[in-house]
């Protein structure tokens, strides 16, 4: 499909363990952002590229978190030592068709969902 | 302070009525865009609707609009003939700042739960 995939949809973890979640964006989308949901609740902003450039990472709870898009495409988040307070759906969307770069309505994968226990 | 207050946990609604989902928000930025977004139990979130701060009209897209009262901060997304398919969780949610680059976070509401009952 030509939507936004993220893999692997679900993932447990043991607390301690490092993980790493994998975002497909829209192909040729130039904004791609990383979202943590927490059960019950509205997502929340962690981290957003342009193309290959970390342009606002302040949404990182620390710096166990890492984000990157080396190629400007695929971008992967990476949790070292996972805690149970990480335990939440990690939301990727992508923006920005470069031809219209004032699109800005932002198109969500379907998630990864992180259990640690 | 909340940047999106979405006041309604839950609501029940029967099967081909209109619904309206409140949202209000808080800026002091004059360029802001407002996003509502549908969160079926799959878990994925589907973008509905889209209202800039300076359109000057209310934005619609099928079934859906958004009552956008601009002095009132409020931008209330409206479901016409209510189907089952749209019992799932709806978002709120605003992009600060302009459209440039660098400008494009969305801030989001903590949702309303809605169920259709047939």
């Amino acid at each position: 499909g030509a939507g936004v995939s993220q893999s692997p949809r679900y993932k447990v973890a043991k607390r301690g363990q490092d993980v790493a979640l994998r975002c497909d964006p829209i192909s040729g989308h130039v904004s791609l952002f990383w979202y943590q949901q927490a059960l019950g609740q509205g997502p929340e902003f962690l981290t957003y590229f342009q193309n290959e450039a970390q342009l606002d990472k302040s949404g990182l709870p620390s710096d166990r978190f890492f984000a990157e898009r080396p190629e400007g495409s695929v971008s992967t988040l990476k949790i070292q030592r996972t805690q149970q307070e990480d335990s939440a759906v990690y939301l990727c969307a992508s923006s920005g068709a470069p031809w219209r770069p004032s699109t800005d309505t932002q198109y969500f994968g379907p998630g990864t969902r992180l259990t640690v226990l | 302070a909340q940047k999106i207050t979405q006041t309604q946990p839950g609501m029940f609604v029967q099967e081909k009525e209109a619904v309206t989902l409140d949202c209000t928000y808080d800026t002091s930025d004059p360029s802001y865009g407002l996003f509502w977004y549908k969160q079926p139990s799959s878990g994925e979130m589907i973008f509905l609707i889209y209202q800039g701060s300076y359109d000057q009209q209310n934005a619609t897209e099928g079934r859906y609009s958004l009552n956008f009262q601009k002095a009132r901060k409020s931008a209330n997304l409206v479901i016409s003939a209510s189907q089952l398919g749209d019992s799932a969780m709806y978002f709120c949610a605003m992009r600060e700042g302009g459209t440039n680059f660098g400008n494009e976070k969305l801030t989001f509401g903590t949702g309303t739960r809605l169920t259709i009952i047939p």
